[in-house]
């Protein structure tokens, strides 16, 4: 069946430094690729998404790029800030059937100022 | 605005009793979906809607239960069955085809003593 790996956290970093979460999967089929995010006692927003092999996905200073040859989805961002706190899920949309997400089981990150 | 609202944010139940979580979206979402969330076990499909008047049982249905009679509405029964009810659930709306992604409401967190 599909599954999401997501590195465990938290991680903690300092205002500005490089932000890496790494996400791999396993699927049947071509799956859509996303990255949410969720504050604080609140439900899951959409960041980035990417639908096909090779495509990357950006918003907010985050990017992401579909790697079907490592099975990846990597988030990235060059300079973080305090209000990036949150925990990020990276998911996989399956392309025929239910059409539900399966979701990794999310990465704390915790920015210093 | 658009949205998917749940209530209430916080609900209290004893042991035994049934309680029905409510989820309603104005977005004219054809699919909707219930999701559990655990610490450190990211979300995990409970019901899923594809079209009113039909449902299906996600990876964890075992003890909730479903309807939806109309397309706004997708209720969430936590029956006396359901082992460990405690948690944080999610509803979630969507267009319905393969590439679209989840919109969530803000969840309600479920505590049962």
């Amino acid at each position: 069946g599909n599954s999401v790996t997501q590195m465990e956290g938290p991680v903690t970093l300092s205002e500005e430094a490089f932000l890496t979460i790494n996400c791999t999967y396993t699927a049947t089929g071509y799956p859509s690729l996303f990255w949410y995010v969720q504050y604080p006692g609140e439900g899951l927003q959409l960041l980035l998404k990417a639908t096909k092999a090779d495509d990357k996905g950006s918003n907010k200073g985050f990017e992401a790029t579909y790697r079907k040859e490592t099975t990846s989805f990597h988030l990235e961002k060059g300079s973080v800030q305090v209000s990036d706190s949150a925990v990020y899920f990276c998911a996989l949309s399956e392309d025929t059937g239910r059409r539900a997400l399966t979701f990794g089981s999310g990465t704390r990150l915790q920015v210093q100022p | 605005d658009g949205g998917i609202t749940q209530s209430p944010k916080y609900l209290f139940r004893k042991e035994g009793q049934n309680v029905t979580l409510s989820c309603e979206q104005n977005l004219n979402h054809d699919a909707m979906y219930w999701y559990r969330q655990d610490p450190g076990q990211g979300l995990r499909l409970i019901y899923y809607s594809q079209i009113v008047n039909d449902f299906q049982k996600g990876d964890i249905a075992e003890g909730y239960s479903v309807s939806r009679e109309k397309k706004e509405s997708f209720p969430l029964t936590v029956t006396s069955a359901q082992k460990n009810p405690t948690a944080f659930y999610l509803c979630a709306s969507s267009i319905g085809t393969g590439n679209s992604p989840l919109h969530f409401g803000n969840g309600t967190r479920l505590t049962v003593t």
